[in-house]
């Protein structure tokens, strides 16, 4: 059983391309967190949201708790944002997406 | 500061040795987390911790124990290793966001 679903697995882009990387869960959730994972292995958190919008640079979490959805917005791609972006939910415990892996191509 | 450090970065393990995995975070958090990382699997938690001297068992506990006896250092025993056991661990720590260590690669032969 999947509590939390990524889409796409996947996903080359040009620079400069607009992205977007969606995540579904099925369990109530006290937050939601978009991670980054780079090829080197280390993990850093991007954006924590319970409700709404958050923007941090060129990128855009957005979340609706009705629908139990949450997207990743990356604009104006650079070569450097190729990494595994993570989705994971919190309720008492943490439930993970098994990665949507981008690279973007120059 | 370090942020969380985790030791050993690597280890091999025969089936049924023991080892301890060390967390360490100089955050001052309250909640602390262990998770292993298989391929095609994505993290899964395995034991956490919302203070010291507190632990619960997260998804994948079978196998594992841990221990809390200092705020800032969570610990990760494997008493008898199992080849089903490598993975790659990875300690995180929080008050709201995550905060991770850099992961330690273990394989048991």
């Amino acid at each position: 059983k999947n509590e939390v679903e990524q889409s796409p697995q996947n996903l080359t882009a040009q620079e400069g391309e607009f992205i977007t990387i969606n995540c579904s869960y099925s369990v109530g959730i006290s937050a939601l967190h978009w991670l980054q994972q780079h090829p080197g292995g280390g993990i850093v958190s991007l954006f924590m949201l319970s409700s709404g919008k958050k923007k941090h640079g060129r990128l855009i979490a957005t979340i609706n708790i009705q629908e139990k959805h949450s997207s990743l917005h990356i604009t104006a791609s650079h070569p450097r944002d190729s990494a595994v972006y993570i989705c994971a939910v919190q309720d008492h415990q943490f439930y993970f997406g098994t990665g949507t892996s981008l690279t973007v191509i120059p | 500061n370090a942020g969380v450090t985790q030791t050993p970065k690597f280890r091999v393990l025969k089936t049924g040795q023991s080892m301890t995995l060390l967390c360490a975070q100089d955050m001052n958090h309250e909640y602390m987390y262990w998770y292993r990382q298989d391929p095609g699997m994505g993290l899964r938690l395995i034991h956490y911790s919302v203070g010291e001297g507190t632990t619960a068992k997260g998804e994948v506990p079978d196998g594992y124990n841990v221990s809390r006896l200092k705020k800032q250092n969570f610990l990760l025993g494997l008493e008898s290793a199992a080849p089903s056991q490598t993975s790659v661990y990875f300690c995180a720590s929080s008050r709201g966001e995550q905060y991770f260590g850099p992961g330690t690669r273990l394989t048991v032969t």
